[in-house]
């Protein structure tokens, strides 16, 4: 399967300022990666659909203006938590389609608003 | 009514036992299924893929899918301490198209401990 890293692993910040999470597909060209985010004990909820060169696409309830998704490359995508407060904290994951199957996930990137 | 129901546990089981996880779903489009494991503080592994109903086995690990009662179930046998983490079904249609390509529907998680 395919080989997700993100970056950074973990990071804290102060409210009000924006933090970048990157995901890259090492091994597998991807045309379609995911973005989760995963709060204590609950199961993954997936906020957006990111595709190379174009868009990405929200889930309902995702505000589109405060998480930026950028999709570049077929290795990378990035997604900008803007303007962050501590609602924001939450586990966030990417994924990698592997088309219409199955998904490889990344480690995760634990975000802490203070 | 969800359309995956996973009973979230948690499970606490005795080293060298058979551990059993299930999910249900409502949704017949749904034609491709899957097992994760989530170690606390970690992103999700690929454990099992099955895309029929039977059973798929891969060491320790079967996989167990049933589409006439929309079931599916994972065994793990002989299970380890190491085992201990959460698991998640997830599956997704044969052909979901538009902007629901790609997009898998999660159950729950089962929280798995399994014990010396």
């Amino acid at each position: 399967g395919a080989v997700v890293s993100q970056h950074p692993s973990r990071v804290i910040c102060k409210s009000g300022t924006s933090v970048k999470i990157e995901c890259r597909s090492l091994d597998f060209q991807a045309t379609t990666m995911f973005w989760y985010r995963q709060f204590p004990k609950q199961s993954l909820m997936l906020m957006a659909t990111s595709n190379e060169g174009s868009k990405a696409t929200y889930e309902q309830g995702v505000e589109k203006d405060k998480f930026l998704i950028n999709h570049a490359s077929l290795t990378l995508s990035t997604l900008t938590v803007t303007s962050a407060h501590p609602e924001d904290s939450s586990f966030y994951i990417c994924s990698v389609g592997s088309g219409t199957d199955t998904q490889y996930f990344g480690p995760g990137t634990r975000l802490t608003v203070l | 009514q969800k359309e995956v129901e996973q009973d979230p546990g948690p499970l606490s089981v005795p080293e060298g036992a058979i551990v059993s996880l299930n999910c249900t779903y409502s949704n017949s489009a749904f034609q491709y299924f899957m097992w994760y494991r989530q170690y606390s503080r970690k992103g999700p592994e690929l454990l099992m893929y099955t895309y029929s109903s039977g059973n798929k086995e891969d060491g320790r690990f079967t996989a167990q899918v049933d589409k006439s009662s929309k079931y599916i179930s994972l065994f793990i046998r002989d299970s380890q301490p190491s085992d201990s983490a959460t698991y998640l079904c997830a599956m997704n249609p044969w052909w979901a198209g538009g902007t629901s390509y790609g997009k898998l529907t999660f159950g729950q998680g089962t929280i798995l401990t399994v014990h010396p």
